[in-house]
């Protein structure tokens, strides 16, 4: 496609469900970012892909959070047993690779979810 | 903890005025992006840069490694460059290989 897709563009859910975000990157780029905008706050890392794999795990606020990427392309991120803090925009990126020099990141338009 | 520091937080200008956003960052990078955020609106990534300086249209960026601190500029601003501007930097070293962010400078150009 022409840019980063992510679906769905607005999520509602209720305090305790779980719930999957999905990210399909610029066709050919190997490295996946999935980022978090709470209101009133800036932007935050969570995790990134490089191919298949997530080198670092670190950034994921939780365990309730976890992410995946099959096949080198669409990435989900799932989130179990949903707080009301996990009310965000949930943005995704891709790049043409990881390192420095091809890491021009190009973001998807973002995921609204309102927890209740 | 790495950080990455902007300013000013809120930026008020008439239409046609020179802007200047500043970045600081505290640690080495191995590159400074600029990034676009209209209100409502997705992000845009405006330079990517790890020396010198970049220029597309009337949007100018500078990064000192030195000194450890960017500016991007606006030449003859207008009402549409309102928006929130975004600084991010890619750490060198270790850890996590996403962008660390500043808390973005919310511009409004007035007409």
């Amino acid at each position: 496609g022409a840019g980063v897709s992510q679906s769905p563009s607005n999520k509602v859910t209720e305090k305790g469900k779980d719930v999957e975000l999905r990210c399909d990157p610029i066709s050919g780029h190997t490295a996946l970012y999935w980022y978090r905008q709470s209101l009133g706050q800036g932007l935050e890392f969570l995790i990134y892909f490089q191919g298949n794999s997530a080198p670092d795990k670190s950034g994921l606020p939780s365990d309730r959070f976890s992410a995946e990427r099959t096949g080198g392309s669409v990435s989900t991120l799932t989130i179990q047993r949903t707080q009301q803090e996990d009310s965000a925009v949930y943005l995704c990126a891709s790049s043409l690779g990881a390192g420095p020099y091809y890491n021009e990141q190009f973001f998807g338009p973002g995921t609204r979810l309102t927890v209740l | 903890k790495n950080e990455v520091e902007q300013s000013p937080q809120n930026l008020t200008a008439q239409e046609g005025e020179f802007i200047t956003i500043n970045c600081s960052y505290s640690v080495g990078i191995s590159a400074l992006h600029w990034l676009q955020q209209h209100p409502g609106g997705g992000i845009v990534s405006l330079f990517m840069l790890s020396s010198g300086k970049k220029k597309h249209g009337r949007l100018i960026a500078t990064i000192n490694i030195q000194e450890k601190h960017s500016s991007l500029h606006i030449t003859a601003s207008h009402p549409r460059d309102s928006a929130v501007y975004i600084c991010a930097v890619h750490y060198s070293g270790g850890g996590a290989d996403g962008l660390t962010f500043g808390k973005g400078t919310h511009l409004i150009i007035q007409p």
